[in-house]
């Protein structure tokens, strides 16, 4: 399977400062034939279920913000909040859609 | 706009049987192309992948799993199913359905809390 990591597990970032969640996969998540990469990164508010925010590491996904920004390439990926809202407090999980079983990363939990 | 919602019985006996039913609107499981998945997270943990149905008979499932799970749709009624077997108190968790056009999941259920207790 593939290993997900997500670091840090917590971070507190003052409103309108930048989060940045970083993501580390066992294998490279990297397909050369169409040069993209097969990461997705969700929200997930309490009581919520998960939101999609990007796939292919960096498309955004419909009605997301354009603070939200995926970045990264073959095994190293961020999640960048450039100015975080009140909003955007939540946990934000990594997953590879790349191969099966598909898994996600631990999560990493935004706060205020 | 694909709408999700997940049901069954909230509390399972140990060794039996957990079954769940996603009526989905919004969109059909007999159209074909897209996935349709059991996701679950185990209280204040994170997600975990259990499988997929995809052109209304292709399955795939998580290996940890082993052959406890079963995934099946009714097109008649547009309901996606999820049955695990031999529950233990480790099955114990949200169950999400969630479908997408690819690997990811663009919609989303709001949950169903399956909890497994004598």
């Amino acid at each position: 399977d593939i290993v997900m990591t997500q670091s840090p597990d917590s971070l507190a970032v003052s409103l309108g400062e930048r989060a940045t969640i970083h993501c580390k996969s066992s294998q490279s998540l990297l397909f050369s034939p169409n040069h993209k990469n097969y990461l997705a990164w969700y929200q997930q508010k309490p009581g919520q279920p998960p939101k999609l925010l990007f796939y292919w590491a960096s498309t955004r996904a419909s009605g997301v913000p354009d603070r939200f920004i995926g970045s990264g390439s073959g095994t190293d990926f961020t999640l960048t909040i450039s100015s975080l809202q009140a909003e955007d407090v939540a946990v934000y999980y990594c997953q590879q859609h790349s191969k099966g079983p598909l898994t996600f990363g631990a999560g990493s939990k935004v706060e205020i | 706009q694909v709408q999700l919602q997940e049901s069954g019985p909230g509390l399972v006996k140990p060794s039996q049987t957990l079954s769940l039913t996603c009526t989905v609107s919004g969109a059909s499981i007999s159209s074909g192309g897209y996935y349709w998945n059991w996701i679950r997270q185990h209280p204040g943990k994170g997600l975990e992948w259990i499988g997929y149905m995809f052109d209304s008979g292709i399955v795939y499932y998580n290996p940890s799993l082993g052959s406890r799970v079963t995934i099946s749709a009714d097109m008649s009624t547009n309901r996606l199913s999820l049955r695990l077997t031999s529950v233990t108190t480790a099955d114990t968790a949200v169950y999400f359905c969630a479908v997408g056009e690819e690997y990811w999941f663009d919609y989303w259920g709001q949950g169903a809390l399956v909890t497994v207790s004598s």
